[in-house]
């Protein structure tokens, strides 16, 4: 079975431009999750997909953040403009249902110049 | 206060020994607690989970949970230099419609040959 994959595994941008990040959560998975680790800080929340539905978007750090998931299969988080303080570690999780266990991709490193 | 709190170490055991990965949690309401193993530049895997107070055994892994003093342990016997990676802790307070998980910044071990 697969697991989570994320793609890009590295992205590099300068300020203010654009970028989107991808998840494909495992098979059969409703739940998705969008993490954050920024240097030197423990990994925080963004928001949790039921199927095509936001959840709970508690965590998003502002509205330069968009998150879809379109069919309720795969998910994209767009940062636009990026900012400098957008880099960092973004996860993504999944899990088949909410009291199941989540379980994570490699995650993607973004670097804003 | 953090909300989950671990010493970031390194934690250096000797190869073979017990080594015994602490966590101190803040929220009452945590129902759910993870222990994460992350390798450099890899994704958190899912090592443990545990949801009742007391013991809970799986090979070489031991997961503790003591809710009345709010902390939830990992003890790894015969410890393996494979083991050396960064231990994450995790909570949430699951039974609502967040499952948002709460990290700590994660505990570096080390395992000597």
């Amino acid at each position: 079975e697969a697991g989570v994959t994320q793609f890009p595994s590295h992205s590099v941008i300068e300020k203010g431009q654009t970028v989107t990040l991808r998840c494909d959560p495992i098979s059969g998975h409703d739940n998705l999750y969008w993490y954050r680790r920024v240097m030197g800080k423990e990994i925080k929340f963004l928001l949790h997909f039921v199927k095509e539905s936001k959840q709970d978007e508690s965590g998003m750090p502002n509205n330069r953040f968009l998150a879809e998931r379109t069919g309720g299969t795969y998910s994209t988080l767009k940062v636009q403009p990026a900012e400098l303080e957008d880099s960092g570690v973004y996860f993504c999780a999944s899990s088949q249902n909410i009291n199941q266990p989540q379980h994570f991709g490699d995650g993607t490193r973004l670097s804003i110049l | 206060q953090k909300e989950v709190e671990q010493n970031s170490g390194p934690l250096s055991v000797p190869e073979g020994a017990i080594a015994s990965l602490n966590c101190t949690y803040s929220d009452r309401g945590s129902q759910s607690f993870f222990w994460y193993r992350q390798y450099s530049g890899k994704s958190p895997e899912l090592i443990m989970f545990i949801y009742s107070n007391g013991d809970k055994e799986d090979g070489r892994f031991t997961a503790q949970l003591n809710k009345a003093s709010q902390y939830v342990s990992l003890l790894i016997r015969d410890s393996q230099p494979s083991d050396s990676a960064t231990y994450l802790c995790a909570v949430n307070m699951s039974g609502g419609a967040t499952n948002k998980l709460i990290f700590g910044t994660g505990t570096l071990l080390a395992v000597q040959p």
